[in-house]
C-alpha cells in the first residue's frame, strides 16, 4: 500500500523555469492537499481540494497554480519559479466525509532549489 | 483563522527521561492531529485526537477542547523519538488543517 506518492523527490531550478510536482494517493481519499515547509515555519497550506472537482487557495498561493485531474491526483505548478519558492513541498490527503474529517496522510515530500 | 501555538520550542532530553509538549489553539476545534517528523524528513501521523485521552506504547495524547489545549506526553524517551513534533488543528468551519510551527526534540544517549 503506497498511500500518498510525490514525484520528483528533488529538483533544482532555474528562476524563471517552470515544473510541475505529482502527487496520488490510493487510499480513495477524498481531499488533497500541497503544504510547503520552511525553516522555522511550520507547513503552511498553499492550495487544497476539498474534493474532486474543486480546489480552493490556502495561506500562501501566489506563485502557484494546481490542477485535480482526477480522485486520486494532485498536481502543483510552479508557472515561474522564483528563489523565495525554494522549500520543501508536502503532498496530503485525508478521507474527510463530513461529519468525520478524518486524518492527514501525507507524502515524502519534494525539495526544490530555485536559483 | 485559528491560531495555534506549540511549546516549547526546543526540547533536550537524556534518554530514558519524560517530557510533555502543549498545544495551545485559538478557537473551537473538531480536528486534532500530533504528527512526527523524524530526521529524515518523514511526517508520521502519532495521534487524531480532537477531545479526551489516547495512548499509544510510550506516547499518549490528550486533548481539552473547552480549554483549548492538547498535551502529548512521551515516556521513556529514546534516541528514536527526535525530530520535530507538530500539532495541527481544524475548526469547526471546516477550514483545512493549520499547522503550529513545531517543538524540536533531541533525545541525547
Amino acid at each position: 500500500n503506497a498511500g500518498v506518492t510525490q514525484t520528483p523527490k528533488f529538483q533544482v531550478l532555474k528562476t524563471g523555469q517552470s515544473m510541475t510536482l505529482q502527487c496520488a494517493q490510493d487510499m480513495n481519499h477524498n481531499s488533497m492537499y500541497w503544504y510547503r515547509q520552511d525553516p522555522g515555519m511550520g507547513l503552511r497550506l498553499i492550495y487544497y481540494s476539498a474534493s474532486e472537482g474543486t480546489t480552493d487557495k490556502g495561506e500562501v498561493p501566489n506563485g502557484y497554480n494546481v490542477s485535480r485531474l482526477n480522485k486520486r491526483e494532485f498536481s502543483l505548478r510552479l508557472e515561474s519559479a522564483a528563489p523565495s519558492q525554494t522549500s520543501v513541498y508536502f503532498c496530503a490527503s485525508s478521507i474527510r466525509e463530513p461529519p468525520n474529517t478524518g486524518e492527514l496522510f501525507f507524502g515524502e515530500g519534494s525539495r526544490l532549489t530555485v536559483l | 483563522g485559528i491560531q495555534v501555538e506549540q511549546s516549547p520550542p526546543d526540547l533536550i532530553l537524556q534518554e530514558g527521561a519524560n517530557s510533555t509538549l502543549r498545544c495551545n489553539f485559538s478557537d473551537s476545534v473538531n480536528n486534532l492531529q500530533w504528527f512526527h517528523q523524524n530526521p529524515w524528513g518523514q511526517l508520521i501521523n502519532l495521534f487524531y485526537i480532537p477531545s479526551g485521552t489516547k495512548q499509544n506504547g510510550r506516547l499518549s495524547a490528550t486533548t481539552v477542547a473547552t480549554e483549548r489545549y492538547s498535551l502529548l506526553y512521551i515516556s521513556s524517551s529514546q534516541t528514536t523519538d527526535s525530530g520535530v513534533y507538530f500539532c495541527a488543528v481544524m475548526d469547526s468551519g471546516n477550514t483545512p488543517l493549520v499547522f503550529g510551527k513545531g517543538t524540536r526534540l533531541s533525545v541525547i544517549a
